[in-house]
């Protein structure tokens, strides 16, 4: 049973330009989240995916969309690039969403932005 | 919105107990988690609380307490493949949850 699997494992890109990331989902969960998690700190929740839309957003700017398929695989994208989008972008994913339920993460994508 | 707490770093020793805590402040509670997170790795969870009390399981155990806003991971009988960090993740009134920045635990023999 695969479990949550996120490509390309690493990514670099320069100021300005947009990078899209990659995420399958656990066999059998539907709900896909993303986090960006910086050097030190902890994953900050960006947003969540249910049946193809977004059911919520952490305080990112517009500058980070997303999007999810019908097989609930997810993509993360970020636009106009900053040297603080550095950083480790993980995607968990989950069964329901339900606030009890443990979240199963990816290893990260690692996008250095020079 | 929320505050979580956690101490940056603690050291211990081979065959010990550590205690790794966790103080939050949020406007709604609907449980708490831990999860363990190694170097280049993704995080795997550890534990889940919602009540308060104590949760045991094998040499990680978990406690809260609602009332204080407090929370602890206590590992027995240490390893060397314990050092890590240690995630603590409250889920407040959005439902999702949030994450403090992690407490790196460093085993020595």
């Amino acid at each position: 049973d695969a479990g949550v699997t996120q490509s390309p494992t690493h990514l670099i890109k320069t100021r300005g330009q947009q990078v899209t990331l990659r995420c399958s989902p656990k066999s059998g969960h539907d709900t896909v989240s993303w986090y960006q998690q910086a050097l030190g700190q902890g994953p900050q929740f960006i947003f969540q995916y249910y049946e193809e839309e977004e059911r919520q957003r952490g305080n990112f700017p517009d500058r980070f969309s997303g999007h999810q398929f019908p097989n609930y695989s997810s993509e993360l994208n970020v636009n106009a690039l900053l040297l603080g989008d550095s950083a480790l972008y993980l995607c968990a994913s989950s069964l329901t969403g339900a606030t009890n339920e443990k979240l199963f993460f990816g290893s990260g994508t690692q996008l250095s932005v020079l | 919105g929320q505050n979580i707490d956690q101490p940056t770093e603690m050291t211990a020793t081979e065959g010990a107990i550590v205690q790794i805590n966790c103080t939050y402040q949020t406007s709604g509670f609907n449980g708490l988690f831990w999860y363990q997170q190694h170097a280049g790795e993704a995080p795997t969870f550890l534990s889940y609380n919602v009540l308060d009390g104590l949760e045991e399981k094998g040499r990680f155990s978990s406690f809260l307490s609602r009332s204080k806003g407090y929370s602890y991971l206590l590992l027995k009988e240490l390893q060397m493949k314990d050092s890590a960090s240690y995630l603590c993740a409250v889920v407040g009134g959005s439902y999702i949850p949030t994450f403090g920045r992690g407490t790196s635990l460093i085993v020595h023999p």
